[in-house]
């Protein structure tokens, strides 16, 4: 079956520090990819996606690029804030064999000290 | 534009009760999902509705139902609680079965069981 694997954190990093969060996947198919995104007491907002390999999703100075021979969809930025303090969620969706069910990673806790 | 709403907030039940939590999904969207979110993992799938019926469905014991209307809203229900069912449930929307990957999500209901 599908599966999702994020680096566990949490993460701490100082304002303006370059982040990394890795993730890698299993999927018998061929996935879209997903960041998600969820502050304290929150639900989920999508950050980015990508739909194939070697596309490159970004939003909000966040990127990520969809490596096949990899499986892999590392969520990167430049130039984090104290704002970016959140947990991050990788996520697959494979319409092909499972009609938009996502799945999930457990999560990185991102905290971005001033 | 509505995005995703869930009713209520937050719930208190004990051991043994049943609950009933309420979604309904972006305009424009046919297709509702609910996830579990324990504390601390990731999000995991209960079950899908479109069209009014149960279309795919995770590993989640028959206690968990659901339904949905003719407006496209849904309501998760779980009968006999247990305290391990402590969670925030999370509602997303697609559009026509999840044939399109992206799923918007409603900001959860927590649910305690003591």
């Amino acid at each position: 079956g599908n599966s999702v694997t994020q680096m566990e954190g949490p993460v701490t990093l100082s304002e303006e520090a370059f982040l990394t969060i890795n993730c890698t996947y299993t999927a018998t198919g061929y996935p879209s990819l997903f960041w998600y995104v969820q502050y304290p007491g929150e639900g989920l907002q999508l950050l980015l996606k990508a739909t194939k390999a070697d596309d490159k999703g970004s939003n909000k100075g966040f990127e990520a690029t969809y490596r096949k021979e990899t499986t892999s969809f590392h969520l990167e930025k430049g130039s984090v804030q104290v704002s970016d303090s959140a947990v991050y969620f990788c996520a697959l969706s494979d319409v092909s064999t499972n009609a938009g069910k996502s799945t999930f990673g457990d999560g990185t806790t991102l905290t971005v000290k001033p | 534009d509505a995005g995703v709403t869930q009713s209520p907030t937050h719930l208190i039940k004990t051991r043994g009760q049943q609950v009933t939590l309420r979604c309904s999904p972006k305009s424009g969207h046919d297709t509702v999902s609910w996830y579990q979110q324990a504390l601390g993992q990731g999000p995991q799938f209960i079950f899908q509705y479109y069209e009014e019926e149960e279309r795919q469905r995770g590993n989640f014991p028959d206690r968990f139902s659901g339904h949905q209307f003719p407006n496209y809203s849904s309501e998760l229900n779980v009968n006999a609680l247990l305290l391990g069912d402590s969670a925030l449930y999370l509602c997303a929307s697609s559009l026509d079965a999840g044939r399109t990957d992206t799923q918007y999500f409603g900001p959860g209901t927590r649910l305690t069981v003591l």
